[in-house]
């Protein structure tokens, strides 16, 4: 156990409501990741953090961004949710020197 | 760019049937080698990894994964399967950068 936990684990929002997801650990892992899941298309990379106030883009960053102010926390703002967003998220984190990750129970994310 | 194969959307078999998912890479440089198990409405869980050492890595349910280097290829197996092993398995590759490249998964199907 990593010691990730997301919130909220499920959600209902309305096309063009802005939306935050949040990742915390507990164990001070530098790297951590937000990744989407959808049928037939896997696991796709949105953005990851290597460090506080760290992160870059991942394939899929359009109509999102991200923040790392606290190394625990790693939070992933949909600005404006369109019906395309609606997902299954999943926060990650990279245990140093070992490179496999570990993930979290994941959120479930549905726009109307 | 490298890329990750897993050929079969999905993998039916007997109960107490081989198991056999198929995963092949594209890299240039040394690389180390995942699977990942997803069971329904779960989060991925690591199943087996290769960093270095020996090539035939095992996990705890009786798994195996050889990393054949020449033929680009790290095939999950398990030569008696069951009802417990259904699940979505997903390989991974990472060539030491803190990323992982997914698979597009496989959903092994258990028939009694």
């Amino acid at each position: 156990d990593a010691g990730i936990t997301q919130s909220p684990r499920h959600k209902v929002t309305e096309t063009g409501t802005p939306v935050t997801l949040r990742c915390h650990q507990t164990e001070n892992h530098r790297y951590m990741y937000w990744y989407r899941q959808d049928p037939g298309h896997g696991l796709r990379l949105i953005h990851y953090s290597y460090g506080v106030k760290d992160t870059d883009k991942g394939e899929v960053s359009d109509g999102y961004s991200v923040s790392r102010s606290k190394t625990e926390d790693f939070l992933l703002t949909l600005e404006s949710a369109t019906s395309s967003q609606t997902s299954v998220y999943f926060c990650a984190i990279s245990v140093a020197s070992m490179y496999e990750q570990y993930f979290g129970p994941g959120t479930r994310l549905t726009v109307t | 760019a490298q890329s990750v194969t897993q050929l079969d959307s999905q993998v039916p078999v007997f109960e107490e049937a081989p198991v056999e998912l198929r995963c092949n890479y594209s890299s240039s440089v040394s690389v180390y080698l995942f699977w990942y198990v997803q069971y329904p409405n779960q989060g991925l869980q690591l199943l087996l990894k290769y960093l270095s050492g020996s090539t035939l890595v095992e996990s705890i349910n009786g798994f195996e994964a050889e990393f054949k280097k020449s033929e680009t290829s790290f095939h999950l197996t398990k030569p008696s399967a069951h009802m417990s092993d259904a699940a979505e398995y997903f390989c991974a590759v990472s060539e030491g950068d803190y990323q992982l490249i997914w698979g597009a998964g496989t959903k092994l199907i258990i028939k009694p």
